[in-house]
């Protein structure tokens, strides 16, 4: 069964408004979560490595107002994208792994689709 | 020049061939290496991942790292057309998994 889990699978919101996509780990502690995002027919894009107990570390190009990341126990980081446009629709991922991560054994979550209307 | 870089394809091959994906990366200080496989809509899910120079073989699949030219690549044998999919190829160095664009692959029955 799935060891990193997200929810929702699929959400659909008014432009303008804020969406919270969940990330959990199931079976193990996870200091480190990291969110990406995929656009159809192009790669993972990472968007940040949300670090529990403390701020998340976004990367360039990425609003960190926009996109807020709060990773509030080691098992749960939560995405929300705050006053949604329909050019954030995407696929959102999040992945993690034991150990904070830095292993090779890297475990990746079903997926958000996000649609803004 | 992208960190990861992969030809986004697609590569056809007919059932039963042997698939060969590759993949070359920028950063020199890359520790460990994957290959994920992405069907459409769908998360990827790990197929195998490398960490030191030269072949790694899992059942149909064999991962191939040479670090001084910077490529890994990944064969596929006997390929299958429930292999149709997209592949990604991913690069470590200090904790950020950075994934290429992806190559399609294509088994033709």
């Amino acid at each position: 069964g799935a060891v990193v889990s997200q929810h929702p699978s699929r959400v659909i919101c008014k432009s303008g408004t804020s969406v919270k996509i969940e990330c959990r780990s199931l079976d193990f502690q996870a200091t480190t979560m990291f969110w990406y995002r995929q656009f159809p027919k192009q790669s993972l894009m990472l968007m940040a490595t949300s670090n529990e107990g403390s701020k998340a570390t976004y990367e360039q190009g990425v609003e960190k107002d926009k996109f807020l990341i709060n990773h509030a126990s080691l098992t749960l980081s939560t995405l929300t994208v705050t006053s949604a446009h329909p050019e954030d629709s995407s696929f959102y991922i999040c992945s993690a792994g034991p150990g904070g991560g830095g292993g090779n054994t890297i475990y990746f979550g079903e997926g958000s689709w996000l649609t803004v209307v | 020049q992208k960190e990861v870089e992969q030809n986004s394809g697609p590569l056809s091959v007919p059932e039963g061939a042997i698939a060969s994906l590759n993949c070359t990366y920028s950063d020199r200080g890359s520790q460990s290496f994957f290959w994920y496989r992405q069907y459409s809509g769908k998360s990827p899910e790990l197929i195998m991942f490398i960490y030191s120079n030269g072949d790694k073989e899992d059942g149909r699949f064999t991962a191939q790292l040479n670090k001084a030219s910077q490529y890994v690549s990944l064969l596929i044998r006997d390929s299958q057309p429930s292999d149709s999919a997209t592949y990604l190829c991913a690069v470590r160095g200090t904790g950020k998994l950075i994934f290429g664009q992806g190559t399609t692959l294509q088994v033709k029955p």
